[in-house]
């Protein structure tokens, strides 16, 4: 059964370094999205994407993050400058469609930032 | 403000018992997600509801959508250490993110 993957599962990182989170959707999938989980709180959504553009984003995606689709398969998030406050679990998910089509998600990527 | 309530907040079960969640809304539910989270596998779909009065079944878990209470609930029948986890109610934002409920934590007692 397709499933998205995620890769690091783990990340240290210390604040001011930038970070890389790579994902990989589901093939025939066109919407992508990116979520986060910080320890004890709720799942929050950060963004979402679209035919290489981004379609939706909430206020916590500032100017820090980043996502791109590097390719035909990749998925990424960057974080350019790391603060304590972003660590937190960070999901990828992808869809077929939007407009309530069922968001797929990945195992998540731990990201500490020291 | 909180849009998606769920209760209770956690619950620990003896297997075999059975067991219902509870998620309400501040808003018009559109659609409703079920999610299940396990440390390392992410969130797992378990079942979308999308019309009032509308009621899914997977295995032993029955999700209904009571669209003018705005609330779903998730019922286990027979539960099993494998259902344990932490539930998550999820409301459909009508374009594409999904907001999510403040979830539920089950433990099953062997």
């Amino acid at each position: 059964e397709p499933e998205v993957t995620q890769t690091p599962s783990h990340q240290v990182t210390q604040m001011g370094q930038e970070v890389i989170l790579r994902c990989v959707p589901i093939s025939n999938h066109l919407y992508f999205y990116w979520y986060r989980q910080i320890l004890g709180q709720k799942v929050e959504f950060l963004v979402s994407f679209y035919n290489n553009e981004i379609s939706e984003k909430s206020e916590i995606f500032d100017d820090q993050f980043s996502v791109e689709r590097p390719d035909g398969s990749n998925f990424t998030l960057k974080i350019r400058s790391t603060k304590l406050e972003d660590s937190a679990m960070y999901f990828c998910a992808s869809s077929e469609a939007s407009g309530g089509a069922t968001q797929y998600f990945g195992p998540g990527t731990r990201l500490l930032v020291l | 403000s909180q849009e998606l309530e769920q209760s209770p907040q956690s619950l620990i079960v003896q297997e075999g018992k059975n067991l219902t969640i509870n998620c309400t809304s501040s808003k018009t539910l559109y659609g409703l997600y079920w999610y299940k989270q396990k440390y390392g596998e992410g969130l797992i779909f378990l079942m979308m509801l999308q019309k009032g009065g509308e009621e899914k079944s997977h295995e032993k878990i029955t999700a209904k959508l009571d669209e003018k209470k705005q609330q779903s609930s998730l019922h286990i029948t027979a539960s099993q250490p494998s259902h344990a986890g932490i539930y998550l109610c999820g409301l459909s934002g009508g374009y594409q993110k999904v907001t999510f409920g403040t979830g539920t934590k089950l433990q099953v007692i062997p």
